[in-house]
């Protein structure tokens, strides 16, 4: 099946610093992908959708301009996480839908801890 | 807006059959599906409906009916392995592709 991947499976940086998390779609081009957060022990919370050649779309409740979504290319879609801060410490998952329509692909994660 | 329920915990033995309920409210809606989380993974697929009825994958079983709003996840022949966070989650609303996911399931399997 396709396969969705990010960079880096863990970070760890110091309050106040960006870090930015890449999410590719390894054999099938993606025009849209979507980031999700999720907290220990809770479900997962959409926070955006990453739409190729036009600006990404924000869930209610997200800053935009604290989590900033480029998507590059076909294949790529970066999350920065600007001046992060401990309570910004969560896991971050993206996912592409595939072809068909129950297809969504989700990467494997990205565990970030803010210091 | 968009909102599932379903159980927080669940425990059952290995071997035994395990049903896990979902109740949907939505704005819009083409299907419930279901995913399976371990530990510190990320989301696997286990099942979609589309439509009314039961769909049949394996171990995995999973129905819906959309007049209820209502769907449930079976879980038959359970192993050890089985013991993680499952999901029930919709498509839906403004946007086709986009996932809301019910708060999830803890089911633990004991010997």
């Amino acid at each position: 099946g396709a396969v969705v991947s990010q960079h880096p499976s863990r970070v760890i940086c110091k309050s106040g610093t960006s870090v930015k998390i890449e999410c590719r779609s390894l054999d099938f081009q993606a025009t849209t992908m979507f980031w999700y957060r999720q907290f220990p022990k809770q479900s997962l919370m959409l926070m955006a959708t990453s739409n190729e050649g036009s600006k990404a779309t924000y869930e209610q409740g997200v800053e935009k301009d604290k989590f900033l979504i480029n998507h590059a290319s076909l294949t790529l879609s970066t999350l920065t996480v600007t001046s992060a801060h401990p309570e910004d410490s969560s896991f971050y998952i993206c996912s592409a839908p595939g072809r068909e329509d129950n297809e969504q692909f989700f990467g494997p994660g990205t565990r970030l801890t803010v210091l | 807006g968009q909102s599932l329920e379903q159980p927080s915990e669940v425990t059952a033995v290995e071997g035994a059959i395990v049903q896990i309920n979902c109740t949907y409210q939505t704005s819009g809606f083409y299907g419930l599906s279901w995913y399976q989380q371990h530990d510190g993974g990320a989301p696997t697929f286990l099942s979609y409906n589309a439509l009314d009825g039961l769909e049949e994958t394996g171990r995995f079983s999973s129905f819906l009916s959309r007049s209820d709003s209502y769907g449930y996840l079976l879980l038959q022949e359970l192993q050890m392995k089985d013991s993680a966070s499952y999901f029930c989650a919709v498509a839906g609303g403004t946007s086709y592709g986009k996932l809301t996911f019910g708060q999830g399931t803890i089911l633990t399997v004991h010997p």
